[in-house]
Order: C-alpha cells, then sequence, then structure tokens
C-alpha cells in the first residue's frame, strides 16, 4: 500500500508569489499515475493534473506538475486570487488508491 | 456533459445504515468505473472502493471490507454506496467520482457530495 506525504501542510502567500507544493510517495508510483486535485470550502475536488504532468482540461497553464518515482511537485506560477484552496496529491497506479493529506495555499 | 448527481444529505443513528445513490448522465454508464470518497469535516480525502459498472465488480479500500456495498443498477444509470453499522466517526461527505478514462485513471468528474450525519 502506497502512503502518500504532502509537504507543507500549509502555504501562506500572496497573490503573484510562485507556490510550490511536495508530494512523496512510501514507494515508487507506477507508470507516474500520479494526479492532483484542487478543493475549495463545499465543493467537490477538482482534477488539475494527472500522469504527473499532463493539466486536465481547461486547467490553467500557470498550474504544472513534475516528477516520477516517489517525488512529485505541484507548481503555480502566480498565484491568482481563486488559486487559495487545498491541494491533494493522489496515486491511481495501484490498489488501493491513496490521498495524501492536503497542502492549504492561504492567503499571506 | 458528464454529470454526478447524488441523494440529499441524510441522518442516521448508530448502528444503522445508509444507501448513497449517484446518478450518472452525459455518457455510457457502463463504460467507466465509479469511486466512492469520504470526507469527514475538517479532514481529507478517503477512498473507499469502485464499482466497475459493466460487470458489477467491486474493489474495496481494506478499512472498508465486510461493511461497505457498492452495487449498480444499470437500467437508471444509478451507482449506490450502502455504509452499515454506522458510528459518529462515519460523519463526513460521501462523493461518488467517475475514472477520466479507462485503465488506471485519475477521478475526473466528481458528483456534488452527500453529507451523512451519524448522531444519536
Amino acid at each position: 500500500e502506497i502512503v502518500l506525504t504532502q509537504s507543507p501542510g500549509t502555504l501562506s502567500l500572496s497573490p503573484g508569489e510562485r507556490a510550490t507544493l511536495s508530494c512523496r510517495a512510501s514507494q515508487s508510483v507506477s507508470s507516474s499515475y500520479l494526479a492532483w486535485y484542487q478543493q475549495k470550502p463545499g465543493q467537490a475536488p477538482r482534477l488539475l493534473i494527472y500522469g504527473a504532468s499532463s493539466r486536465a482540461t481547461g486547467i490553467p497553464d500557470r498550474f504544472s506538475g513534475s516528477g516520477s518515482g516517489t517525488d512529485f511537485t505541484l507548481t503555480i506560477s502566480r498565484l491568482e486570487p481563486e488559486d487559495f484552496a487545498v491541494y491533494y496529491c493522489q496515486q491511481y497506479g495501484s490498489s488501493p488508491l491513496a490521498f495524501g493529506q492536503g497542502t492549504k495555499v492561504e492567503i499571506k | 456533459q458528464v454529470q454526478l448527481v447524488q441523494s440529499g444529505a441524510e441522518v442516521k443513528k448508530p448502528g444503522a445504515s445508509v444507501k448513497v445513490s449517484c446518478k450518472a448522465s452525459g455518457y455510457t454508464f457502463t463504460g467507466y468505473y465509479m469511486h466512492w470518497v469520504r470526507q469527514a469535516p475538517g479532514q481529507g480525502l478517503e477512498w473507499m472502493g469502485w464499482i466497475n459498472p459493466n460487470s458489477g465488480g467491486t474493489n474495496y479500500a481494506q478499512k472498508f471490507q465486510g461493511w461497505v456495498t457498492m452495487t449498480r443498477d444499470t437500467s437508471i444509470s444509478t451507482a449506490y454506496m450502502e455504509l452499515s453499522r454506522l458510528r459518529s466517526d462515519d460523519t463526513a461527505v460521501y462523493y461518488c467520482a467517475r475514472d477520466s478514462s479507462s485503465g488506471w485513471s485519475p477521478l475526473g468528474y466528481w458528483g456534488q457530495g452527500t453529507l451523512v450525519t451519524v448522531s444519536s
């Protein structure tokens, strides 16, 4: 069973700044089957990135994903006001599927 | 367009069961696995399992084996998740979510969530 650990727990930044979120897996994620989701209060999660680095449909290019094996990163190049939310990584290459515990990106 | 519409909020007593529905539209229901994910208040996302709507086959997270049942009715394009022997710590929002594509796939479409409150 793969366990995902996200860091930091909370990221305090200002609009326009760059956000770098980390997701580390306890073992190698098969074929980079790693996704990132954004969740805002009272809403369902929204898929941002899949396959570690591919943007989902309609996702702005300020969101980018990278990494392989056990270390993955979500980068938001310039934070917009609507980007302040909680972000989760998820591995979907082996069962059981697993989510990280989340990183909250808050306004500084 | 793909839509997943879930049933409304539920309040249950400890020891009872709850059954949440997820009605799909905008695509071929039997073509994509349906997952269930829950989120306790202020907590993260927890994967519960999936159902293959075509075959009815299921795969449950070990934690939920023996007390979750996922079923489907293909005639009305609806998936169900039933959780039995409810406890207070089962209070959560329960989401259905569909694979983006066939095979190993992220969860590209989500229902709006169903709040299940377990309280005496």
